[in-house]
């Protein structure tokens, strides 16, 4: 089964700095990936998502995401924090053959200071 | 309508009581989801429905009890429920086999 590793737990970063937030995945099968943002009292919103062509994807409020196949990771990335992205971000996958079965990574949160 | 509604938003029950959780969208989408989350951690998986069908049920306690009326609509029974059940339960769902879309979430106490 398709599983995540979200490296980091936390991440304290100032505002207007740049942000990579790390997940590494682990399947013997071709993958779909995803990152999705909770804020707090709320649901889950995606951000982007990898399905197959590019390996980089953009998404919303300025995020993107790199699929690299050989080191088996899909980083989160943003040029410049506002206050407004502190969350908690999730990695996820689900792979080609029980794609309904999306499992999630354990969670980055995600702090922009002033 | 691009979105998966969910209600109640917040819900507080006895062990005793008996309560149903609602989920629905319309967006056509053929594939509807389950996850229980606490506080500080990932969503887990509970249960799929693919064409109104059960297709995934996560080994949940018989005290949560699914089902899809149609493909539009996903509910949760809920019964007998103890303490640790308290969460956020949250409703997804998809076209086909990729992204999976979010509802707000129901915040579930059990007292």
């Amino acid at each position: 089964a398709q599983s995540v590793t979200q490296l980091d737990s936390q991440v304290p970063v100032f505002e207007e700095a740049p942000v990579e937030l790390r997940c590494n995945y682990s399947s013997s099968v071709s993958v779909y990936l995803f990152w999705y943002v909770q804020y707090p009292n709320q649901g889950l919103q995606l951000l982007l998502k990898y399905l197959s062509g590019s390996t980089l994807v953009k998404g919303i409020n300025g995020f993107e995401a790199e699929f690299n196949k050989s080191q088996t990771s899909f980083h989160l990335r943003k040029p410049s924090v506002h206050i407004s992205d502190t969350a908690e971000y999730f990695c996820a996958v689900s792979d080609l053959i029980n794609n309904n079965d999306m499992r999630f990574g354990a969670g980055t949160r995600l702090t922009v200071k002033p | 309508d691009t979105e998966v509604t969910q209600t109640p938003k917040h819900l507080v029950m006895g062990m005793t009581n008996k309560k149903s959780l609602k989920c629905e969208q319309h967006m056509g989408h053929r594939a509807m989801y389950w996850y229980k989350q606490k506080a500080k951690k990932p969503p887990e998986l509970m249960f799929v429905y693919s064409y109104e069908k059960l297709s995934i049920n996560e080994s949940v306690p018989s005290r949560f009890s699914p089902e899809c009326p149609n493909s539009s609509l996903l509910n949760l029974h809920l019964h007998a429920l103890q303490p640790e059940d308290s969460a956020l339960y949250l409703c997804a769902s998809s076209l086909s086999s990729d992204t999976q879309y979010f509802g707000p979430g129901t915040r579930l106490t059990v007292l």
